[in-house]
């Protein structure tokens, strides 16, 4: 079956360590996103990229980092210098169009302890 | 960039109850409009959409209809179910030629048997 996977589902990371959050997708999408969200916050989007070895900042980049080397993988790492990581994170992808959704993964829980 | 706009605040309601839940967009054109909804501790899932001005999206008795006289996309059902409680958002591509999607801040919505 065609999807996205996030892993782990849960993560607990001590204060001043960067994690990275894996997000892989099968559904040949060539963008691909992350969100974080909050409670009463919505969604925020952290970055995004719409082709291989290209991705952009999104409305929160700050203290978080990307990689795109391949089409079906956007890693996201959590570096120390987000000062409040606590968050559930969502990774989406999409083929490159304005009339076409985006598919999203099941979270990843990011728990700062 | 585009945007939308969902009502504040969680709704609570009885089993078989009618369920409005607002939602206006500014955009530039005329982008496909998206209602996702999240179950507790999921990620989100593409409930219906509508890709053009009159168009109605449905799916699991919810109904949408794009309309552009009043920049609107609300979303409906006749007769709700416990099942339904989750939190439901609202969702258009972020810029024209970009589904980087914009989403509203969502809406609990809380279904008592």
């Amino acid at each position: 079956d065609g999807g996205i996977t996030q892993s782990p589902k849960y993560l607990f990371r001590k204060e001043g360590q960067n994690v990275t959050l894996s997000c892989e997708q099968n559904l040949n999408h060539d963008a691909m996103y992350w969100y974080r969200q909050d409670p009463g916050q919505g969604l925020r989007l952290i970055y995004y990229s719409q082709i291989v070895n290209d991705f952009q900042k999104g409305d929160i980049a700050e203290g978080y980092s990307v990689s795109r080397e391949k089409k079906e993988s956007f890693p996201l790492t959590v570096t120390s210098a987000q000062k409040n990581p606590t968050a559930f994170y969502l990774c989406a992808s999409s083929i490159v169009s304005n009339r076409d959704e985006a598919f999203f993964g099941q979270g990843t829980r990011l728990t700062v302890v | 960039g585009n945007s939308v706009t969902q009502m504040e605040g969680p709704v609570t309601l009885s089993e078989e109850a009618f369920l409005t839940i607002n939602c206006t967009y500014t955009a530039t054109g005329y982008p496909s409009l998206f209602w996702y909804v999240q179950y507790p501790g999921e990620g989100l899932q593409l409930l219906l959409k509508a890709t053009k001005a009159d168009d109605k999206g449905s799916n699991k008795g919810f109904e949408a209809t794009y309309r552009k006289e009043t920049t609107s996309f609300h979303l409906e059902k006749g007769s709700v179910q416990v099942s339904d409680s989750a939190v439901y958002f609202c969702a258009l591509p972020h810029l024209y030629g970009n589904n980087r999607l914009a989403f509203g801040k969502g809406n609990q919505v809380v279904v008592i048997p």
